[in-house]
C-alpha cells in the first residue's frame, strides 16, 4: 500500500514564525505535491516536484517555498507566517500516467 | 483552461437511499482522466477511481458506481443502498496529459451526510 506521511496532524504557530511542514512517501515515486484545502474551495496546488532537487509552482504559490533535497521527502516552508495562511495542507504523490495521486492525512495549521 | 464543478455542495440522506453526486468538467483536450476521491472526517482523501476519455464504460464497484457521458461532459458517482460510513466530502478532479500533466484539477467537493 502507498505510504504518504506528513510530520504533524495539528500546528499552531505565531504571525511571522518560519514554519515547516515535512512529506514522506514510501513508493519512490517521483511526483510530489503540496495542496491547502479550504471551505469551498476544494483543494488548490501550492507547489509540485517532479524530481529531487526540481519544483515548479502551482496555482498559489505566493508566501510559501518548497524544498526536495531527497527523493522521498518534500517540505513546504511558510517564511514568515500570516493569519490566511491557517488551513488544512495536505500532501501527495503519484507516478507518471495516468497521474492518480495519493494523500497524506493532513496537517491542520493554525496561525495565530 | 480546465475546470470542474461539483454544483452540489452539500446532500444529506437517509440510511439506505440512492445519492448520485454530480460532476461537470470543462477541457480542449481529448485525452484527460478522471477522478472521484473520499475524504472521510479523519481528513486523509482516499482515491476511488480513475477513468481516461477513451473509456466511456460505466463502473461499479460494489455500491458504487461511475456514470461517465461525454457528450454531457460528466461524470457522476452514484451510492446505492447508503450506508452512515459514506458520509464524507467527496472530490471529483482531472487531469489532462498537455501543459503540466501532473497536476490534478479539484472540484469544490460534495459534503454527504448520511443519517442512521
Amino acid at each position: 500500500d502507498v505510504k504518504v506521511t506528513q510530520s504533524s496532524r495539528y500546528l499552531v504557530k505565531r504571525t511571522g514564525e518560519k514554519v515547516f511542514l515535512e512529506c514522506v512517501q514510501d513508493m519512490d515515486h517521483e511526483n510530489m505535491f503540496w495542496y491547502r484545502q479550504d471551505p469551498g474551495l476544494g483543494l488548490r496546488l501550492i507547489y509540485f516536484s517532479y524530481d529531487v532537487k526540481m519544483k515548479e509552482k502551482g496555482d498559489i504559490p505566493e508566501g510559501y517555498s518548497v524544498s526536495r533535497e531527497k527523493k522521498e521527502r518534500f517540505s513546504l516552508i511558510l517564511e514568515s507566517a500570516s493569519t490566511n495562511q491557517t488551513s488544512m495542507y495536505l500532501c501527495a504523490e503519484g507516478q507518471g500516467a495516468p497521474y492518480e495521486q495519493y494523500f497524506g492525512p493532513g496537517t491542520r495549521l493554525t496561525v495565530t | 483552461a480546465q475546470k470542474v464543478t461539483q454544483a452540489q455542495t452539500e446532500i444529506s440522506v437517509v440510511e439506505k437511499e440512492d445519492v448520485t453526486l454530480d460532476c461537470v468538467y470543462e477541457t480542449r483536450d481529448t485525452t484527460y482522466y478522471l477522478f472521484w476521491y473520499k475524504q472521510p472526517p479523519s481528513g486523509e482523501l482516499v482515491f476511488l477511481i480513475r477513468r481516461n476519455s477513451f473509456d466511456e464504460q460505466n463502473e461499479i464497484s460494489g455500491r458504487y458506481s461511475w456514470n461517465f457521458q461525454k457528450s454531457t461532459s460528466s461524470f457522476n458517482f452514484t451510492i446505492t443502498a447508503s450506508q452512515v460510513v459514506d458520509s464524507a466530502v467527496y472530490f471529483c478532479a482531472l487531469s489532462e496529459p498537455s501543459g503540466s500533466a501532473r497536476q490534478l484539477t479539484f472540484g469544490s467537493g460534495t459534503q454527504l451526510t448520511v443519517l442512521p
